[in-house]
């Protein structure tokens, strides 16, 4: 079974632009979650959805946003980037919800957005 | 607020046991999850626990007292590949659920 995917892998924008990442969940899994990581700030939530609908967001502005397809991928979009957008952007998908709250969340290997 | 706090770092020699702690502050506290970072990589789950006491999983168990909201990573006879970050996250829930990560142990493991 193919893991999670994520494109781009590595992106360069500059301040002001927008960027839109892509995640692909493992075949059958209906959750996908974002999470930023920066170094000394750990893994932090950005949105869940399931079933094309958005279940949790986390506390990040509203330049911030994403959405989820019929065929559970899934794509999160930054508006007018700042330099601290930098960061690790991961994609996580799970069975459903409660999945993932037990454990059972597969990561992708992230998107490595760098703003200048 | 919700919290979780765990030391930044740790460092052991091969072949040894060391402890990675997690305390925790929540409401609507559900489970405690560990996973594993090495540099360049992807988190991969290592344990979950939602009742108090231990769980194990070959040289890795995951210990939750939920009455003290803490909860410990015990990794045994270390290699040199668990040489990695380590999250504890805890899942909350108020109808739906959401994940909070602590923001990660680096254990270095010398030879």
């Amino acid at each position: 079974k193919a893991g999670v995917t994520q494109t781009p892998r590595y992106l360069i924008k500059t301040r002001g632009q927008q960027v839109t990442l892509s995640c692909s969940p493992i075949s059958g899994h209906r959750s996908v979650s974002w999470y930023q990581q920066t170094p000394g700030q750990g893994l932090q939530f950005l949105f869940e959805y399931f079933s094309e609908t958005q279940r949790n967001k986390g506390n990040f502005p509203g330049r911030f946003s994403g959405r989820q397809f019929s065929n559970s991928r899934s794509e999160m979009n930054v508006s007018t980037l700042e330099l601290g957008d930098s960061a690790l952007y991961l994609c996580a998908s799970s069975l459903d919800s409660r999945a993932s709250g037990e454990g059972g969340q597969f990561f992708g290997p992230g998107t490595r957005l760098t703003v200048l | 607020g919700q919290s979780l706090e765990q030391p930044s770092e740790v460092t052991a020699v091969e072949g040894a046991i060391v402890q990675i702690n997690c305390t925790y502050q929540t409401s609507g506290f559900y489970g405690l999850s560990w996973y594993q970072q090495h540099d360049g990589g992807a988190p991969t789950f290592l344990s979950y626990n939602a009742l108090d006491g231990l769980e194990e999983t070959g040289r890795f168990s995951s210990f939750l007292s939920r009455s003290d909201s803490y909860g410990y990573l015990l990794l045994q006879e270390l290699q040199m590949k668990d040489s990695a970050s380590y999250f504890c996250a805890v899942t909350i829930t108020s109808g739906t659920y959401k994940y909070i990560f602590g923001t990660g142990t680096r254990l270095k493991v010398l030879a």
